[in-house]
């Protein structure tokens, strides 16, 4: 079965250096890969995905993830985070059983620090 | 457009009792997911339906829970009766497809004493 593995539970980070939050799933079929966000009390909200095509995806807020078929990876990263970016951030994939489930990671809480 | 639409936002009960959480979709999404969120098995997926059918209940924890979707525009998920392990955070999203952006509802926070 497919699954998702975020390696960091917590990451803190100084405002305006760059992060990088990483990523791992496995499944044994082509699948679609996603970043959300979800600020405190609020519901999840797309960051970017990956279906197919360049491996670099853009997403919002400055935020772009790459994927790597070989290491099965999807590390999401910012150049320059700001004290707005504190949050959870979940990696989730779909395609294991059906492209419609979408199976979410334990998350990453990013700390911004000022 | 409204988003998704979650009640109650905050729901406290006695173990034993009956919980019905409500959900209303984006008008047009075709696809409704019901997710709980806890501090100790993160983000799990209960169940999920495409034009009102249930496709997928396979992480429905137990018996005590049930889901129905009536028609396109409202979900339902019951607990029957409800325990303290039920706690939790619910949330319901919708989409166009699974694939395409989920469009989070802002959750309802359970308490089961």
């Amino acid at each position: 079965a497919q699954s998702v593995t975020q390696l960091d539970s917590q990451v803190p980070v100084f405002e305006e250096a760059p992060v990088e939050l990483r990523c791992n799933y496995s499944s044994s079929v082509s699948v679609y890969l996603f970043w959300y966000v979800q600020y405190p009390n609020q519901g999840l909200q797309l960051l970017l995905k990956y279906l197919s095509g360049s491996t670099l995806v853009k997403g919002i807020n400055g935020f772009e993830a790459e994927f790597n078929k070989s290491q099965t990876s999807f590390h999401l990263r910012k150049p320059s985070v700001h004290i707005s970016d504190t949050a959870e951030y979940f990696c989730a994939v779909s395609g294991e059983t059906s492209y419609d489930k979408v199976i979410f990671g334990p998350g990453t809480s990013l700390s911004v620090i000022p | 457009d409204a988003g998704v639409i979650q009640s109650p936002r905050h729901e406290v009960t006695e173990m034993g009792q009956e919980v019905t959480l409500r959900c209303k979709p984006i008008s047009g999404h075709d696809y409704l997911f019901w997710y709980r969120q806890t501090m100790m098995r993160g983000l799990e997926l209960l169940i999920y339906f495409n034009n009102n059918v249930p496709i997928d209940d396979s992480g429905m924890p137990e018996d005590r829970f049930s889901a129905k979707m009536p028609n396109a525009s409202f979900s339902t998920l019951k607990i029957q009766p409800s325990e303290p392990r039920d706690s939790a955070v619910y949330f319901c999203a919708s989409s166009r497809g699974g694939y395409e952006k989920l469009f989070f509802g802002s959750g309802t926070q359970l308490s089961v004493l």
